[in-house]
């Protein structure tokens, strides 16, 4: 089974600190993508990779960047947190032959204070 | 970009009816519709998913159909158990620098009451 883990099931963090949030992959895919999910706004896209050192933008890029020095893992990090950023934030990953089938961490929930 | 939309946002019933959720999507491009799942305290997981040359994919008790020229797609669950309480969530593919990224609808909480 595929699995995906995220370093930190819960974070509490003070406004204006940078935070780094973990992903890692154990079968070797391709892609690995960042959500942030919030009631009622289902999952939006904040940043994806699909090779080593390479990024791409997703819906809702601002205030987040993202770092892919390793294939298997994949880290969003928040430059100065701001309340704003209190979500549920997940990773994933999929591999380069069902690179649409995407599978995820357990989320971590990340409050700014 | 394409854009997912999802109904009911809230979905009750009870044990052992069926249940039924219906997104629509906009690109016409999209040819690959997952669903899944979401538990309390977890993150989702893929429960079924289908491609634009079939209309309908079951698996047990859960199946999915797509109407390609209506644009829409639908979940459909039967024999409902209180197991099958969680968030759903169905998505469509949208094909960007070499990798398939799913756009997701917002999700229909289900409650399945014993």
């Amino acid at each position: 089974d595929v699995k995906v883990t995220q370093s930190s099931r819960y974070l509490v963090k003070r406004t204006g600190e940078k935070v780094f949030l973990e992903c890692v992959q154990d079968m070797d895919h391709e892609n690995m993508f960042w959500y942030r999910q919030d009631p009622g706004l289902g999952l939006r896209l904040i940043y994806f990779s699909y090779d080593v050192k390479m990024k791409e933008k997703g819906d809702i890029p601002e205030g987040y960047s993202v770092s892919r020095e390793k294939k298997e893992r994949f880290s969003l990090i928040l430059e100065s947190a701001s309340t704003n950023q209190t979500s549920m934030y997940l990773c994933a990953s999929s591999d380069g032959t069902y690179p649409d089938r995407a599978f995820f961490g357990q989320g971590t929930r990340l409050t700014v204070v | 970009g394409e854009n997912v939309e999802q109904h009911p946002s809230t979905l009750s019933v009870q044990e052992g009816d069926s249940a039924v959720i219906k997104c629509t999507y906009s690109d016409s491009a999209s040819n690959y519709f997952p669903w899944y799942k979401q538990e309390l305290g977890k993150g989702p997981q893929l429960i079924i998913d289908i491609r634009s040359n079939v209309g309908e994919k079951k698996d047990q008790r859960i199946a999915v159909t797509l109407n390609k020229t209506a644009k829409h797609f639908s979940l459909h669950i039967t024999e409902t158990q209180p197991e099958d309480s969680a968030v759903y969530f169905c998505a469509a593919s949208l094909s960007s620098g070499g990798s398939y990224i799913p756009t997701f609808g917002r999700g229909t909480s289900l409650i399945v009451h014993p």
